[in-house]
């Protein structure tokens, strides 16, 4: 069975860098098939897909337009892990954010965290 | 970018009803749209993926339909777990998009 597990602090200043950190079990980063992604949620957003990397004999990454300036997925072989950083964040990054492996559709999810951009 | 309509907001339905959910795309993804159930304080739960392909450990009463920009969700029949929120989601294109969800509420 495939468990996410997320980690990363839960408040970030206006401005800093937002990190998150997703470790795979029951799978692994390196996969030829899957995705690992980053997805956020709030209120007024809805459900955002913000990006993802891939290994397909080489690493790929794709990002959304909205961030793209801003973030950088990277995968981490030796931990079997991916990360999420997101720069220059402002109150409108306040969302709860998900990581999640997808094959077909987002089949595995972490369990989501609250990051909160305030001073 | 496409984006996925949803349709109605909210279904008010007892237990036992069936229901049916519409996700329409601006634009034609084929057969790759998935569907999604989220319940309060969790994360959501794939129930169907490539249009009408149920996921693993997903029930019977749970069939998806369609092609190209017009999709359905069917509930055969709701049991009181059903009452959520449900997305329709598209990976035919980058970037993924989500439709804004529908609330299945009971009546």
């Amino acid at each position: 069975q495939v468990q996410l597990q997320q980690s990363g602090p839960g408040l970030v200043k206006p401005s800093q860098t937002l990190s998150l950190t997703c470790a795979i079990s029951g799978d692994s980063v390196s996969s030829n098939s899957a995705a690992w992604t980053w997805i956020r949620q709030s209120p007024s957003r809805g459900l955002e897909w913000l990006g993802g990397t891939y290994y397909r004999s080489k690493w790929y990454n794709d990002y959304a337009v909205s961030v793209k300036s801003r973030i950088t997925i990277r995968p981490d072989t030796s931990k079997n892990q991916f990360s999420l950083q997101l720069n220059s964040v402002t109150p409108e990054d306040t969302a709860i954010y998900y990581c999640a492996r997808e094959i077909g559709g987002f089949d595995f999810w972490g369990q989501g965290a609250l990051v909160t951009v305030s001073s | 970018e496409i984006v996925l309509t949803q349709s109605p907001a909210t279904l008010s339905l007892s237990p036992g009803e069936r229901a049916a959910l519409s996700c329409r795309a601006s634009q034609s993804v084929s057969s790759s749209l998935a569907w999604y159930q989220q319940k309060p304080g969790q994360a959501p739960r794939l129930l169907i993926y490539d249009a009408s392909n149920r996921a693993i450990d997903i029930p019977a009463r749970f069939r998806g339909s369609g092609f190209g920009t017009d999709f359905t969700l069917t509930i055969s029949s709701l049991e009181p777990e059903d009452f959520a929120v449900y997305f329709c989601q598209q990976r035919s294109n980058w970037p993924r998009t989500f439709g804004q969800g529908t609330k299945v509420e009971i009546k």
